[in-house]
């Protein structure tokens, strides 16, 4: 069975710097979608960005970009120019190209400091 | 666009009761998917629908779990003598099809008193 592992349960930043939150997974398969989850106090969980395992390429959206390293199934967020509204539990989230589920780490707590 | 709809937004009721959570998802979406959130953790995996059949029920921990989704719409997960160990965020997401990302619902708060 798939797994995914977020180590750091909490993480701070300072307004307007760059902050890094790890993840890495366990898989078998070689084609598969990584994501990042964004989930505020409201609940909802919110799409921050997508990587398709078979692209080399980093995928990027606006100040959040990933570092995904396949070989070491490592697949890590780079939040840059920190923002008050980045506040919020992370999750890593992993799905098979075959599949449908959602395999989702603990979650990483960010803090943004004014 | 209106998205993932959840009803009710928190629900309390008492230990061997019956309660049911409704989802609406994002129109067009024909893929649709529950999760189940304890406190301090990751969503994990109920069930997914592919229109009106669930194509993996795999993910519901007992026979008190049941959903449906009956016109491929709007779909109801049914939780029947709701132990302590229930209370959760149940939360709900649809795409487009099981290859697209999936949009979240806010949830629904169970307590099981």
């Amino acid at each position: 069975a798939q797994t995914v592992t977020q180590s750091q349960p909490e993480m701070s930043v300072q307004e307007a710097e760059t902050v890094t939150l790890s993840c890495t997974y366990d898989t078998s398969e070689s084609d598969y979608y990584l994501f990042w989850y964004k989930q505020p106090p409201s609940r909802q969980m919110i799409l921050v960005i997508r990587q398709e395992a078979y692209k080399q390429q980093n995928a990027t959206e606006n100040r959040f970009s990933v570092n995904f390293q396949k070989a070491a199934k490592s697949f890590s967020l780079k939040i840059s120019d920190s923002q008050l509204g980045d506040a919020a539990m992370y999750f890593c989230a992993y799905q098979e190209t075959s599949g449908s589920r959602l395999t989702f780490g603990e979650g990483t707590q960010l803090t943004v400091n004014p | 666009g209106a998205g993932v709809s959840q009803t009710p937004s928190n629900k309390v009721t008492e230990k061997g009761k019956y309660v049911e959570l409704r989802c609406d998802p994002i129109s067009g979406h024909t893929a649709l998917y529950w999760y189940r959130q304890s406190l301090g953790q990751g969503p994990e995996f109920l069930i997914y629908f592919q229109g009106t059949g669930a194509a993996d029920d795999s993910g519901l921990p007992n026979d008190r779990f049941f959903a449906v989704r009956p016109e491929g719409s709007v779909s109801t997960l049914k939780i029947q003598r709701t132990e302590r160990g229930d209370s959760a965020v149940y939360l709900c997401a649809s795409s487009p099809d099981r290859n697209q990302p999936q949009h979240f619902g806010d949830g629904t708060r169970l307590s099981i008193l």
